[in-house]
């Protein structure tokens, strides 16, 4: 299976820091597809974002922002002044390429944000 | 708003039962998913479904079997229940490889 690497296993801010996680992925496929999500300490997986590997443009929503660079395989996701609230699991995640439906999961970065 | 429902929220059995674990999701989505999440090994996928009755085998399929009798419902069966089955399984769905998953509130499984 092709892989999705988080390199950072745990990381840990002072609250109002920027932090950025990283995300390494294996493809062979000119179409797929790239997410994020955050789980909680409640535990429930919250979908964060999506990219289509044709759309390089990077994203800002509110302190959120993703950087996705097709020449090195990576889609870094960035918190600008982190909060306490913060503090979760971040998964980043891939579908390979049009028509097949596998959804394949890193292992995830425990992100700590200390007030 | 989507819903994924899993039938139970924490799970004790014994080592050899055989265990279901179900899954109903309420949006009519074709794809369905099981994983197992334990720590320091993320979220990895046990088997998915793209369509009724249509099942592939994930990454860590062994020990494990799935259903998918009707779209809305996807179930993981433990034929034989161990010990290392122990851990935290969650179900997903959505409606084509390019849209997001939503995923179930876990069940937590517990082999004794």
């Amino acid at each position: 299976a092709q892989k999705v690497t988080q390199a950072q296993t745990e990381i840990s801010v002072v609250e109002k820091e920027d932090v950025t996680l990283d995300c390494v992925y294996e493809t062979r496929d000119t179409t797929y597809y790239l997410f994020w999500y955050k789980q909680p300490p409640s535990g429930e997986l919250v979908f964060l974002i999506r990219r289509n590997s044709f759309d390089e443009q990077n994203e800002i929503s509110g302190r959120y922002s993703w950087n996705f660079q097709k020449s090195t395989s990576s889609f870094n996701f960035t918190i600008t002044a982190s909060q306490v609230v913060d503090s979760a699991v971040y998964f980043c995640a891939r579908t390979p390429g049009a028509g097949s439906y596998q959804l394949t999961f890193g292992k995830g970065t425990k992100l700590s944000v200390i007030p | 708003d989507v819903k994924v429902t899993q039938s139970s929220r924490y799970l004790v059995k014994r080592t050899g039962e055989k265990v279901f674990l179900e899954c109903v999701q309420d949006m009519d989505h074709e794809n369905m998913f099981w994983y197992r999440q334990d720590p320091g090994l993320g979220l990895r996928l046990i088997y998915f479904s793209y369509d009724v009755k249509m099942k592939e085998k994930g990454d860590i399929p062994e020990g494990y079997s799935v259903s998918r009798e009707k779209k809305e419902r996807f179930s993981l069966i433990l034929e034989s229940a161990s010990t290392n089955q122990t851990s935290m399984y969650l179900c997903a769905s959505r409606f084509t490889e390019n849209t997001e998953a939503f995923f179930g509130q876990g069940t937590r499984l517990t082999v004794v």
